[in-house]
């Protein structure tokens, strides 16, 4: 099974407003990644938080840490349209490898 | 600079045959990772490859295979393809594939067998 788990598995919501997605994570970890996926194309890396970080903001984007629950959260601030995608939590295990979550297919209308 | 790029974008294969799929990373990346993405598994990690060496490698029969050349570019056959191989392999390449290290990703190539 994957490593990480998202929730919710599907979000909509209207262009301009919010959206949290969350993750969790079953072992320790020295930092989580955040990626999205446009609809069946590659992954796009949005921003790494370690495990010593509490919370990390980029542009629109937050994403929050509690290793005590291994969890995370990201936070998408001001929805647009184009935001519309799969979001997936990634946990780094060894060279070159991450396990991935299954993901929350986000749908922003506009 | 160019990101990663894979070849084929779209493949269509009958099962028992063989397939090579192709990954160009980055210009001055070392490190090349495979993964298996389906609607029903998610994101599987193959392997990984760095200085033509595979120093990792994920819960997939043998069947999977990959190589590395001296200019870091990287294939990945199947062989024997079943039903269930259908899926968008994925390539992602990194500098160093230092564990944390960003993963750059290509487009992928979709798989059908049929």
């Amino acid at each position: 099974s994957q490593q990480g788990e998202e929730d919710p598995q599907a979000l909509s919501i209207q262009e301009g407003e919010n959206a949290t997605m969350n993750c969790s994570y079953k072992t320790s970890i020295n930092n989580l990644q955040w990626y999205r996926q446009n609809s069946g194309r590659g992954l796009v890396h949005l921003i790494l938080i370690r495990s010593n970080e509490r919370e990390k903001h980029s542009g629109r984007l937050r994403v929050t840490l509690d290793t005590s629950k291994k969890s995370s959260s990201l936070l998408i601030t001001a929805s647009r349209a184009a935001d519309t995608a799969s979001y997936f939590c990634a946990t780094p295990r060894g060279a070159g490898k991450s396990t991935f979550g299954d993901g929350t297919t986000l749908t922003v209308k506009p | 600079k160019a990101g990663v790029t894979q070849t084929p974008r779209y493949l269509i294969k009958t099962r028992g045959q063989q397939v090579t799929l192709s990954c160009s990373p980055i210009s001055g990346h070392r490190s090349v990772s495979w993964y298996q993405q389906t609607p029903g598994q998610g994101l599987q990690f193959l392997f990984e490859y760095f200085s033509e060496t595979q120093r990792n490698k994920g819960n997939f029969p043998g069947r999977f295979s990959g190589r590395q050349f001296s200019n870091s570019r990287s294939e990945m056959n199947v062989s024997t393809l079943e039903l269930g191989d259908s899926a968008l392999y994925l390539c992602a390449s990194s500098l160093e594939g230092q564990e944390g290290e960003k993963l750059f990703f290509g487009s992928g190539t979709q798989l059908s067998v049929l």
